[in-house]
């Protein structure tokens, strides 16, 4: 069973420009989970998809903003970069509102630069 | 107040010994407990759930403290290749509002 699929695995992108990163859950998955690491910092929420609707936003911008489609996959879309959102954006799915006792599975993420 | 909390570490223990790890959290209400690992630069990964009455894994043992508001995690007869972050996920109001610590690092050495 492929595994949650995150594409580009890397990202450079100047200051100002738009960046878009994408997430293929696990197959039966519904939900998708976003996640931004800045080096050596915690994990930050950013966005939760179930069911092609946003659920929930983490304390971000509105250039921070996503959608899921009708195959569950997501992107992640951030407009006007900063330098500051240079991080390891990671995805993660699971099977839903009702399943989060079980956890979610993480991709590998991608890291984005931004110069 | 963060949601959850955790000693950043490091913990720089030798091979063999028993380290262990909390995580505390606000939300009396949560629901759910996960530990996660995460290696450099890499993804973190379900290392294990937390149940009410403990579980164990192997060297890995996991207990939840309702009245205190804390899960733990002991790792016994560390390895090296036990060295990496390890997180604490809670999960609040109706599994909608999930939480990670910042993580916990463990170096074992030789």
């Amino acid at each position: 069973e492929a595994g949650v699929t995150q594409s580009p695995t890397h990202l450079i992108k100047t200051r100002g420009q738009q960046a878009t990163l994408r997430c293929s859950p696990i197959s039966g998955h519904t939900s998708v989970y976003w996640y931004q690491q800045a080096l050596g910092l915690g994990l930050q929420f950013l966005l939760w998809y179930d069911e092609g609707e946003e659920r929930n936003r983490g304390n971000f911008p509105p250039r921070f903003s996503g959608r899921q489609f009708p195959n569950y996959s997501s992107e992640l879309n951030v407009n006007a970069l900063e330098l500051e959102d240079s991080a390891l954006y990671l995805c993660a799915s699971n099977m839903g509102t009702n399943y989060g006792r079980d956890g979610y599975t993480f991709g590998s993420g991608t890291r984005l630069t931004v110069v | 107040r963060k949601e959850v909390e955790q000693d950043p570490g490091p913990f720089n223990v030798p091979e063999g010994a028993t380290v262990a790890f909390n995580c505390t959290y606000s939300n009396s209400a949560s629901q759910s407990f996960f530990w996660y690992r995460q290696d450099c630069r890499k993804e973190p990964k379900l290392l294990m759930s937390v149940y009410s009455s403990g579980n164990e894994d192997g060297r890995f043992t996991a207990q939840l403290n309702r009245a205190s508001q804390y899960i733990s995690l002991l790792i016994r007869d560390s390895k090296l290749s036990d060295s990496a972050t390890y997180l604490c996920v809670v999960i609040s109001g109706n599994f909608n509002k999930f939480y990670f610590g910042s993580g916990t690092k463990l170096n074992v050495k030789p």
